[in-house]
């Protein structure tokens, strides 16, 4: 499986946007991006997943290289409530693959009130 | 939505007992359903993938007879840790997979704290 590189930290004021850059750069044509997030004693949470095109909804948006090789997790306004571990995780949908998820390390988001 | 419930949220058990831990897709069925371990202050590992219906397919070095997975209904996983030690204690947590228009997503429960003594 294609791996992830994330950076181990990352800090953000509260109600500042957060970029959390996630690199890719062995990614195959039918490797979907996604990127959750866990907080404390949780499970993961599905915050975004995309393909080849940006994308936007309710809790971040999810900007992608054009190459592919890299994409950026977006938080428009950071909140003390997302303080967690975001983790960028590539899945294959092409044939005979089984959708498993293979984490990576994540980032460990710390907000500053 | 989709919920996914894990039973018991955290369990403590003596050295050489068995403790089984249920994961259920409360409002949607799931053909497959995983299961992960996490250690303190680490990712979650992948241990199997559990399919309805058939045996589990486990990732490498995860010892299958030692962590027994059924998948007896298309709502219920199972996995048992037959005689638990120590080093057996983690996060246990396990996810099921909806199948959306045209995306399958992964929902996760919300994890099963053993402590083995």
């Amino acid at each position: 499986d294609a791996k992830t590189t994330q950076p181990n930290s990352m800090e953000s004021n509260e109600e500042e946007p957060v970029h959390l850059p996630c690199n890719h750069s062995t990614i195959s044509g039918t490797d979907y991006i996604h990127w959750y997030r866990q907080l404390p004693s949780q499970g993961p949470e599905y915050v975004i997943h995309g393909l080849t095109s940006n994308v936007n909804n309710r809790m971040a948006s999810l900007a992608i290289a054009e190459d592919r090789k890299s994409s950026t997790l977006i938080l428009h306004r950071a909140t003390l409530r997302d303080a967690a571990v975001y983790y960028c995780i590539l899945r294959d949908f092409g044939a005979n693959t089984g959708n498993q998820f293979y984490f990576g390390t994540g980032t460990s988001l710390t907000v500053i009130p | 939505g989709a919920v996914v419930s894990q039973h018991p949220s955290w369990v403590i058990c003596k050295s050489g007992t068995s403790v089984k831990i249920e994961c259920r897709s409360l409002d949607f069925q799931a053909t497959t359903m995983f299961w992960y371990r996490q250690f303190p202050k680490q990712s979650l590992m992948l241990m199997a993938t559990s399919n309805e219906g058939s045996k589990a397919t486990y990732e490498q070095g995860v010892e299958k007879d030692k962590f027994l997975i059924n998948h007896a209904s298309l709502t219920l996983s199972t996995l048992t840790v037959t005689s638990a030690h120590p080093e057996d204690s983690s996060f246990y947590i396990c996810s099921a997979e909806k199948n959306l228009v045209s995306y399958n997503e992964q929902f996760f429960g919300p994890g099963t704290r053993l402590t083995v003594l």
